[in-house]
């Protein structure tokens, strides 16, 4: 069975500093990590995924995450923030052998101050 | 392309009453998922659809059932509504691929509360 923890639940910034997201998964099998981004009263949108290849992705708006295998953590980063990435960020896990499913953390609430 | 719609976006419901929510794609995409978001906790799979006339449940599926007679439909039903399914519900989809994986395309919601 896979999991995925996201290590803090509220993470507040002043806007052009930058952020780190923590991620960590368990998974016995190899994986493919989402992140996750859910603007207020919003769906989710798909900020950046690891497949496979290079370890550093590249997302939308500035983004980018690190797969460590050895840590087992694909953390989130963006080196200077703006009000407007006030939102909920969700890391996801699935897993290769089945694909169909998807596990999601509980969310980290990223709130930008002026 | 609308991409996910859900219907409706917002529905209050008393205890024991009953109600179907709606999630159409557009997309020809053969996956398809309910979820339900509750504060601190993510998201939660309810059921979901690896094609048309397929259902199966995920890790939180008491209370609800789901049916997907067209592949661009999938709907979730509440027969009997309890105050614990006060949430915001999503809807997704993916297209299957033996060459590649796609991410999981979603709605924007339907805020449910059950009184």
């Amino acid at each position: 069975a896979q999991s995925v923890t996201q290590l803090d639940s509220q993470v507040p910034v002043f806007e052009e500093a930058p952020v780190e997201l923590r991620c960590n998964y368990s998974s016995s099998v190899s994986v493919y990590l989402f992140w996750y981004v859910q603007y207020p009263n919003q769906g989710l949108q798909l900020l950046l995924k690891y497949l496979s290849g290079s370890t550093l992705v590249k997302g939308i708006n500035g983004f980018e995450a690190e797969f460590n295998k050895s840590q087992t953590s694909f953390h989130l980063r963006k080196p200077s923030v703006h009000i407007s990435d006030t939102a909920e960020y969700f890391c996801a896990v699935s897993d290769k052998a089945g694909g169909f499913k998807t596990i999601f953390g509980a969310g980290t609430r990223l709130f930008v101050k002026a | 392309n609308a991409g996910v719609t859900q219907t409706p976006k917002f529905r209050v419901l008393k205890t024991g009453q009953s109600m179907t929510l709606l999630c159409a794609q557009d997309m020809n995409h053969e996956y398809m998922y309910w979820y339900r978001q509750d504060p601190g906790m993510g998201l939660r799979l309810i059921h979901y659809s690896v094609g048309e006339g397929t259902t199966a449940k995920g890790e939180v599926p008491d209370g609800y059932n789901v049916s997907r007679l067209k592949k661009q439909n999938f709907l979730l039903g509440l027969e009997s509504a309890a105050p614990s399914q006060t949430s915001v519900y999503f809807c997704a989809s993916k297209p299957f691929s033996r060459d590649r994986y796609y991410e999981q395309y979603f709605g924007p919601g339907t805020r449910l509360t059950v009184t």
